[in-house]
């Protein structure tokens, strides 16, 4: 299947901190990718849509001030954590759609964030 | 009304059973449904897809869909304990800019060897 790579996959910083969090589609373009949130026993939650070329378009609820969002390429998406926060400790998935498979999602690895 | 609606489980089979994993789903316009499996602090990974009415087999999964009720399901034959794991149900839309899917909570599987 196709191959989406996520870096780094772990992360601890300290609180107030940025974290920047790379997501790359690695054999096929992607000019949309999809970035999501997983609290422990949660399901996923949609957090955004990164768009190549253009601005990422964010879900309810979800700041994009603190989580900002570049599609700089079309293999390269990346997230930025804005000032993190213990709250914002999470698993951040990544995932990209790849239209000659139907545009069936393909994810990456995820990042576990933690803000101590 | 949720979206997609899968009942959290857990669902306990014993090894070498069928597993039934359900899904519902409230937009009558969907067009494109998921299955994906996602291991305890693993990200999902996609199992099975279906676009059409009826029945989809590959290897021991087979799932089923019925636009008419809204209703997609998987198929688990010979169950194995390595398939215990939480089963995720994803459907997209029709049209739209994006691709954007729309999952369910999951449903827990747990294989008893």
């Amino acid at each position: 299947g196709a191959v989406v790579s996520q870096h780094p996959s772990r992360v601890i910083c300290k609180s107030g901190t940025s974290v920047k969090i790379e997501c790359r589609s690695l054999d096929f373009q992607a000019t949309t990718m999809f970035w999501y949130r997983q609290f422990p026993k949660q399901s996923l939650m949609l957090m955004a849509t990164s768009n190549e070329g253009s601005k990422a378009t964010y879900e309810q609820g979800v700041e994009k001030d603190k989580f900002l969002i570049n599609h700089a390429s079309l293999t390269l998406s990346t997230l930025t954590v804005t000032s993190a926060h213990p709250e914002d400790s999470s698993f951040y998935i990544c995932s990209a759609p790849r239209v000659v498979a139907g545009n069936e999602q393909f994810f990456g690895p995820g990042t576990r964030l933690t803000v101590l | 009304q949720k979206e997609v609606e899968q009942n959290s489980g857990p669902l306990s089979v014993p090894e070498g059973a069928i597993a039934s994993l359900n899904c519902t789903y409230s937009d009558r316009g969907s067009q494109s449904f998921f299955w994906y499996r996602q291991y305890s602090g693993k990200s999902p990974e996609l199992i099975m897809s279906i676009y059409s009415n009826g029945d989809k087999e590959d290897g021991r999964f087979t799932a089923q869909l019925n636009k008419a009720s809204q209703y997609v399901s998987l198929l688990i034959r010979d169950s194995q304990p390595s398939d215990s794991a939480t089963y995720l149900c994803a459907v997209k839309g029709y049209g739209g800019a994006t691709n954007k899917l729309i999952f369910g909570t999951g449903t827990l599987l747990a294989v008893q060897p």
